[in-house]
This record gives C-alpha cells, sequence and structure tokens, in this order.
C-alpha cells in the first residue's frame, strides 16, 4: 500500500537559519508531489509542485525552494528562513494525474523565531 | 487566489444532529473534493465529484455540485463527537493542471456530545 511520510514533526528554527523538510512516498512510482503551507489553521496555499524527478514549479514567489532528487522524495528547503515562514507546512502526493485526489503527510510545524 | 470558499466558517452543533457546509469556487473545474482535518494533522481525502456528476454519497457524507452555481454542499448526517474537526474543500481544474487543487479557507465542526 501506498504510504507518505514527511518529518521532521515540529520544528523550532531561529531567524536566518537554513530549513530542510523532508517527504518521501513508499508504494508507488512517479507520482506528482505538492508542497502547501497552512497558516492558522486555515486554507492551504500550493507553494510547489513536481511532476517528476527535477521538475520543480513554483507557485508563488518566496524565501523557499524545493528539490526532487528521486522519484519519491521531495524536499522543501530555505537559505535563511524569515519569520514570516512560520507555519504548518504539508507534503502531499497524487495517484491520479487526471483527478488530483491527495494523500497528504502528517505535516510539519515550523516556528521561526 | 482561493477557488473555493466554505461556507459558514464555523458551525457547532449536538450529536446526532446533521452538518451541512457549502462551497463555492469561480472557474471551471474538473473535479470538486472534500477533505477533513484534525486539529494538527494532516488532511484526509473524503470523498470526490466529478463535474459531471450532481450527487454522491460515502457513508454518511452526501455531497451535491450545482455547477451552473459552482456551488457545492457536504452534509454530514447523524453526527458524532468524533466529527469535530474542519473540513475543506478543493477544486481541480480542467486541462492540464498536474493534479493541482486549489483548497478553501475550511469550515470548522464541532459537534457537541
Amino acid at each position: 500500500s501506498q504510504t507518505i511520510h514527511q518529518w521532521p514533526a515540529t520544528l523550532v528554527q531561529p531567524v536566518g537559519s537554513p530549513l530542510s523538510l523532508e517527504c518521501t512516498v513508499e508504494g508507488t512510482s512517479n507520482p506528482n508531489l505538492y508542497w502547501y503551507r497552512q497558516a492558522a489553521g486555515r486554507g492551504l496555499q500550493l507553494l510547489f509542485y513536481s511532476v517528476g524527478i527535477g521538475q520543480i514549479s513554483s507557485e508563488v514567489p518566496q524565501n523557499l525552494s524545493a528539490s526532487r532528487p528521486q522519484d519519491r522524495q521531495f524536499i522543501l528547503s530555505s537559505k535563511k528562513l524569515l519569520l514570516s515562514d512560520s507555519g504548518f507546512y504539508l507534503c502531499a502526493w497524487s495517484r491520479d494525474r487526471r483527478l488530483g485526489g491527495y494523500t497528504f503527510g502528517s505535516g510539519t510545524r515550523l516556528t521561526v523565531v | 487566489s482561493q477557488q473555493g470558499e466554505e461556507d459558514p466558517q464555523a458551525l457547532s452543533i449536538q450529536e446526532g444532529e446533521n452538518a451541512t457546509m457549502n462551497c463555492s469556487y469561480k472557474t471551471s473545474i474538473n473535479n470538486l473534493q472534500w477533505y477533513r482535518q484534525n486539529s494538527g494533522r494532516g488532511l484526509v481525502h473524503l470523498i470526490l465529484i466529478r463535474s459531471n456528476e450532481r450527487e454522491k454519497h460515502s457513508g454518511r457524507l452526501r455531497v451535491t455540485l450545482d455547477t451552473s452555481k459552482k456551488s457545492s454542499s457536504l452534509l454530514i448526517t447523524a453526527s458524532r463527537a468524533a466529527d469535530t474537526a474542519s473540513y475543506f474543500c478543493a477544486t481541480k481544474a480542467g486541462g492540464t493542471s498536474y493534479g493541482k487543487l486549489t483548497f478553501g479557507q475550511g469550515t470548522i465542526l464541532t459537534v457537541h456530545p
């Protein structure tokens, strides 16, 4: 069966420090992968999506970047965190490119202090 | 921009009552999906309704879609305290959208025992 792993679950980082959040998917190949950010438990904002290794599309300009070094690995990074980067980050994969039904990871709560 | 907008923002009911949440969207869609999120957790896919469908059922869930009004509703019948969560609608645009979903702001449902 397919599973998605996201870590760490919580992270407290000082302003200006680097960031690396990792997401891996098991049990499927060539999934579409997505990074979303959720502020204050409300709506989700799409940050990045990837349809294949090395293929990254950014939805909004920001202080973050994403990479997909392997088929089932998706990494969210920042060289220098800002206070405004705080939030709940969610990774998701889609089993059906046409329909787009997502399976989400458990999320990472990032607090920048 | 937020494609889906849920209404109401918050809903408080007693166990056994029905809960109805509404979602409106602005552009044409391929399908509309509903997700549930327990506090501090990832989202869980509940149900998907395609643009050529008008109603769909899954257990205690009933979803309707009115493409002429660009709106959808989620009905949870005979609610339970365990249904307490945030509920989000998400839309997938037609055409080549790489499975991207646009989420609304969500409805916070509280079911009192």
